[in-house]
């Protein structure tokens, strides 16, 4: 059973060039989370989606940054014009349909992250 | 910002049980605490998470006081494998739209030999 996967691992962009960071969820989680870990800093929350739609995307800047979840195939992440400041790992995390009582099945599984670098 | 509050380090002796503890005073009826920890340059790990009874998997137990303001994760033989930031996280079961987690600073715990 294979757990999140996450490519590329690690990306070079210079700035002003588009970042595509992908995200394939576990098998059978229809939730994916996209969160951001700046140098020496903790992992803050981007955007929550489910298949098709976009759920909560409260931590993720306005500007330049969209995410999606299509019905067939990964996550995308997506970042527009990039500068140094986003120069961060971003990990991406998955869970299963939630369920209603003792909040089984509803953990959060994290794939290895994606480096991004802006030259 | 993180609703939990934990010490920034401890270590301990290799073989030892190592004892994080948490408080989250302000916790809600309805919010579970959840524990993650992240090696260094890894995705974070999920660990165990519970409401209010203590709970105990194949890598950890939870030890939540009665009140609930409190809990202890419980790492009984720590190992060199286990020097982490370990999280303490409380949100709301069942996922959804509160489904996201809030990470604080977590506790970088230090196993030594």
């Amino acid at each position: 059973n294979a757990g999140v996967m996450q490519n590329p691992r690690h990306l070079v962009r210079r700035r002003g060039q588009e970042a595509r960071l992908r995200c394939s969820p576990m098998k059978g989680h229809s939730h994916v989370y996209w969160y951001r870990q700046l140098p020496e800093e903790g992992l803050k929350f981007m955007v929550y989606l489910q298949k098709e739609n976009i759920i909560d995307e409260s931590g993720m800047p306005k500007e330049r940054f969209s995410a999606e979840f299509p019905k067939e195939g990964p996550s995308i992440l997506r970042i527009q014009q990039v500068v140094r400041g986003d120069s961060a790992a971003y990990f991406c995390a998955s869970s299963a349909q939630i369920a209603l009582s003792r909040g089984l099945g509803d953990e959060q599984f994290f794939g290895p992250g994606t480096r991004l670098t802006v030259l | 910002d993180a609703k939990t509050t934990q010490p920034p380090s401890m270590d301990c002796a290799e073989g030892r049980a190592a004892n994080l503890p948490c408080n989250h005073s302000t916790i809600s009826g309805n919010e579970y605490v959840y524990w993650y920890r992240q090696i260094h340059s890894q995705g974070p790990q999920y660990i165990i998470h519970g409401l209010k009874n203590n709970e105990t998997n194949e890598m950890a137990s939870l030890i939540i006081t009665e009140d609930r303001k409190s809990s202890t994760l419980i790492l009984p033989h720590a190992t060199l494998r286990d020097t982490a930031v370990y999280y303490c996280i409380v949100r709301p079961g069942g996922g959804g739209s509160q489904g996201n987690l809030i990470f604080g600073k977590g506790t970088k715990l230090s196993v030594k030999p």
